[in-house]
């Protein structure tokens, strides 16, 4: 099993420029999850997908938008990059709430 | 504001030191994590707890929820062991939604 699987692992962009983030998994969970890491600040949730059809906003949702393709992928689209979305966004999925979370590598991205 | 704060920041040890990595957070939680970071930047979750204690090779987390404070204790460390530990809860209203420490830098030396 590859487990969570992130693309692409880095970007740079322009600011204006758009650009989805693509995050599967092999694993049939249930739910999954978008965040960024910033330096100095916790692991903050961007969005997440209880189950395959539903997405809700999480923590830091603006500039952001979600799609759950299906059950193992879920992407993250940003429409319009600003030099603030710099971070490094990681995806995760578990069976549910009650489950312990499955990170994928991180993809850095940097918006100039 | 529910706030979850670990102690210490930094954290150097020698090779065999027994660790101690702190957690308090500030309101009623159904569960609380304990994830390691490695250097390299990958995540994986070490812990899953709402009550008691819970074991996995050296790695020992403990919380008690009356006190709302947690830790997370390695045994015999080893400089592979030196990642950031990362603790975070969960809580009532959305059940999907975690809240995480800042995390704790642990370097062991050889």
């Amino acid at each position: 099993n590859a487990g969570v699987t992130q693309t692409p692992k880095f970007q740079v962009l322009k600011t204006g420029q758009s650009m989805t983030l693509q995050c599967a998994q092999d694993m049939n969970h249930n739910s999954m999850y978008w965040y960024r890491q910033d330096p100095g600040m916790g692991l903050r949730l961007i969005y997440y997908s209880a189950s395959e059809g539903t997405t809700d906003k999480g923590e830091v949702p603006n500039g952001y938008n979600v799609s759950r393709l299906n059950k193992r992928e879920f992407s993250l689209r940003l429409e319009s990059a600003a030099p603030s979305q710099t971070s490094v966004y990681f995806c995760a999925s578990n069976q549910g709430s009650s489950y312990e979370q499955y990170f994928g590598p991180g993809t850095r991205l940097t918006v100039t | 504001k529910n706030e979850v704060e670990q102690s210490p920041q930094n954290l150097t040890a020698q090779e065999g030191e027994f660790i101690t990595i702190n957690c308090s957070y500030s309101v009623g939680i159904s569960a609380l994590h304990w994830l390691q970071q490695h250097p390299g930047g990958g995540i994986v979750s070490l812990f899953m707890l709402s009550s008691g204690k819970k074991k996995h090779g050296r790695l020992i987390a403990t919380i008690n929820i009356q006190e709302k404070h947690s830790s997370l204790h390695i045994t015999a460390s080893h400089p592979r062991d030196s990642a950031v530990y990362i603790c975070a809860f969960r809580w009532g209203g959305s059940n999907y939604k975690l809240t995480f420490g800042k995390g704790t830098l642990l370097t062991v030396n050889p």
